[in-house]
């Protein structure tokens, strides 16, 4: 069975500053997806960034950007220039690109908590 | 804009009632799913569902139950709430089939806080 690990329960940023955030994960299969969510005090999960697992290029949108090492099953987060918007909880999920039921679902971490401070 | 709304954000029910959870989405997707969220643990999930009338246990099933009679709404049931199911509720749904990384991604509801006292 996939396993997703968050070891950082809590970081903190300074505004402008640059932090990552820590992801490993363990599974047996070749082509998958990873993601990595937001969740902000008002609850609303939204994505923040996907990999395909057979793409070797890290994956960017605008200040967000993953670091993906597939042979060490890793996936760290880098957020830049930090904003105070970004604080929320992060977590990253996997999920099998196999076609059709149970791997369909997203398996995720236990969540990272980011303070920004101003 | 892709919507997954649930009925509720806050709800509080006495213990041994039964309590209905309910989930729409307007994206057409196939796949749904309620996952249960308690600080230090993640998301954990309990049921999902990958076409109407289909329903499969994920982690955590014991103690609720599922219904997905119509395509865009999935139900979660607590028959007979208890304490330890105080938690937040998230419903998500996403496409089953996998064309592009675009596809891929699933999408969440505001979350139901349930408290059962």
């Amino acid at each position: 069975a996939q396993t997703v690990t968050q070891s950082q329960p809590e970081m903190s940023v300074q505004e402008a500053e640059t932090v990552t955030l820590s992801c490993t994960y363990d599974t047996s299969e070749s082509d998958y997806y990873l993601f990595w969510y937001k969740q902000p005090p008002s609850r609303q999960m939204i994505l923040v960034i996907r990999q395909e697992a057979y793409k070797q290029q890290n994956a960017t949108e605008n200040r967000f950007s993953v670091n993906f090492q597939k042979a060490a099953k890793s996936f760290s987060l880098k957020i830049s220039d930090s904003q105070l918007g970004d604080a929320a909880m992060y977590f990253c999920a996997y999920r099998s690109a196999n076609y059709g039921g149970a791997t369909n679902k997203l398996i995720f971490g236990t969540g990272t908590l980011l303070a920004v401070q101003p | 804009d892709v919507k997954v709304t649930q009925s509720s954000r806050y709800l509080v029910k006495r213990t041994g009632e039964k309590v209905f959870l309910e989930c729409v989405q307007d994206m057409d997707h196939e796949n749904m799913f309620w996952y249960r969220q308690d600080p230090g643990l993640g998301l954990r999930l309990i049921y999902f569902s990958y076409d109407v009338k289909m329903k499969e246990k994920g982690d955590i099933p014991e103690g609720y139950s599922v219904s997905r009679e119509k395509k865009e709404r999935f139900s979660l049931i607590l028959e007979s709430a208890s304490t330890n199911q105080t938690s937040m509720y998230l419903c998500a749904s996403s496409l089953k089939e996998f064309g592009g990384a675009s596809r891929t991604e699933a999408f969440f509801g505001q979350g139901t806080r349930l408290t059962v006292v």
